[in-house]
């Protein structure tokens, strides 16, 4: 089975200050998706970046860029810039292909609060 | 990317009732899925609903506590039944969009609080 871990429950960063938000994962199967999401106190869920297990280059949007290092089997988020809209739970989560489709398995998530 | 709306955004139900929550999707999709957040945990797979055919469920879930009903590419309803307060959590709906790889959207969430 698939696995993603978080290991930092909570990071604090400066506003304006760049932040990493580490993931690491464990999977058999040489396709892959990554995926990091945003979650604010409100519980909406909000897609920021996905990396692909083929891909070449780094995913970047905006803020947000992935750090891949496929043969350490990890996908931090950095988050450039920081702002005080950025304090939100963060989950890294890759994507299990099944029989009948695919699932997402979710790491525990790291709270980041972003300080004025 | 595509829009996914849930109803109801929040609910306080006793126990031993049921709750049906509904996820609309602005866009024909193919997979739906249904997931369940435990207060200060992280997301769970309930099950993966496709149109036409019966949901699927992962371990620990069943269809008697969590029917599905998927009657169409934009709309899935999931069902709590017989409620009791481990039940409260937030419960998410869903979709893989566009061409593949697949980026994966969440509806707002429905916050179900079970006395």
């Amino acid at each position: 089975a698939q696995k993603i871990t978080q290991t930092q429950p909570g990071m604090f960063v400066q506003e304006k200050e760049a932040v990493t938000l580490d993931c690491t994962y464990d999977t058999s199967d040489p396709s892959y998706g990554l995926f990091w999401y945003k979650q604010p106190s409100s519980g909406e869920m909000i897609f920021l970046i996905y990396q692909g297990s083929y891909d070449q280059q780094n995913a970047t949007e905006g803020r947000y860029s992935l750090n891949f290092q496929k043969a350490r089997k990890s996908a931090n988020l950095v988050i450039s810039a920081s702002q005080l809209g950025d304090s939100a739970m963060y989950f890294c989560a890759m994507r299990e292909r099944l029989g009948y489709g695919n699932k997402l398995v979710f790491g525990a998530g790291t709270i980041l609060r972003v300080k004025s | 990317s595509a829009v996914i709306s849930q109803k109801p955004s929040r609910d306080i139900c006793q126990r031993g009732t049921s709750l049906t929550i509904q996820c609309q999707v602005d866009s024909q999709v193919t997979m739906m899925f249904w997931y369940r957040q435990q207060p200060g945990q992280s997301l769970t797979l309930i099950a993966t609903a496709n149109q036409g055919s019966e949901a699927t469920y992962e371990s620990g879930f069943v269809i008697d506590k969590f029917p599905i009903s998927r009657p169409n590419l934009t709309f899935s309803t999931l069902t709590v039944s017989n409620m009791s307060p481990e039940d409260s959590s937030i419960y998410l709906c869903s979709v893989e969009y566009g061409s593949s790889p697949y980026e994966q959207y969440f509806g707002p969430g429905t916050r179900l609080t079970v006395t």
